[in-house]
């Protein structure tokens, strides 16, 4: 079964831009969750997607956005990119209900963005 | 609020050496835990889970962890370290609060060299 799937790997925009992430979960997981990783604030949640709906966020601003298709794809869109916006963003996926035992997430490779 | 504590930011240790890595957690109900590894450039792989029952949990690569309630700890252990084991380690609490599943709290990770 492939694992979770994250395009592009890498990316360099400059500062006004957006940009927009991409996330292909595992088949049959329906949540798609994304995080930032920095070295100054480490791994932060960002949001959390169940069948299409926002169902859970974290302390971001407005710029950062998120959606989900019918297929359980993600995609995250970073609006007005800021220096501080570079950071490793990763996807993650699981199943996303029943009991929580069966609910491990499992991480794409991440995108390295860079603000330049 | 629920947090995580990776006390250690960074440990040296030499191949064939036994391994502790320190996660302390805080959160008001039973925790989900786990503990990540993230090698250079890539995303994080699941190296084990305590959701209940049996304190010591094993996982792969010869990892275990143990949950302590009463120390609100939870942590990674290894008899004898290989050089492959150099990488970076989070330990995360994870919730079900308001049917959210995807949302996983981080340490900010201890880095791990090992010296030949």
């Amino acid at each position: 079964k492939a694992g979770v799937t994250q395009t592009p790997r890498y990316l360099i925009k400059t500062r006004g831009q957006q940009v927009t992430l991409s996330c292909s979960p595992i088949s049959g997981h329906r949540s798609v969750s994304w995080y930032q990783q920095t070295p100054g604030q480490g791994l932060q949640f960002l949001f959390e997607y169940f069948s299409e709906t926002q169902r859970n966020k974290g302390n971001f601003p407005g710029r950062f956005s998120g959606r989900q298709f019918s297929n359980s794809r993600s995609e995250m869109n970073v609006s007005t990119l800021e220096l501080g916006d570079s950071a490793l963003y990763l996807c993650a996926s699981s199943l996303g209900q029943g009991a929580m035992t069966k609910n491990i997430q499992y991480f794409g490779a991440g995108t390295r963005l860079s603000v330049l | 609020a629920q947090s995580v504590t990776q006390p250690d930011i960074h440990i040296t240790v030499s191949e064939g050496a036994s391994l502790e890595l320190r996660c302390n957690y805080s959160y008001g109900a039973t925790p989900y835990l786990f503990w990540y590894v993230q090698s250079p450039g890539q995303g994080l792989q699941l190296l084990l889970k305590y959701f209940s029952g049996d304190t010591l949990v094993q996982g792969i690569k010869g990892f275990e962890a143990e949950f302590k309630r009463s120390q609100s700890s939870f942590n990674l252990r290894k008899p004898s370290v290989h050089w492959s084991d150099a990488a970076e380690y989070f330990c995360a609490v994870g919730s079900n609060y308001g049917g959210s599943q995807g949302n996983l709290i981080f340490g900010k990770g201890t880095k791990l060299s090992v010296k030949p």
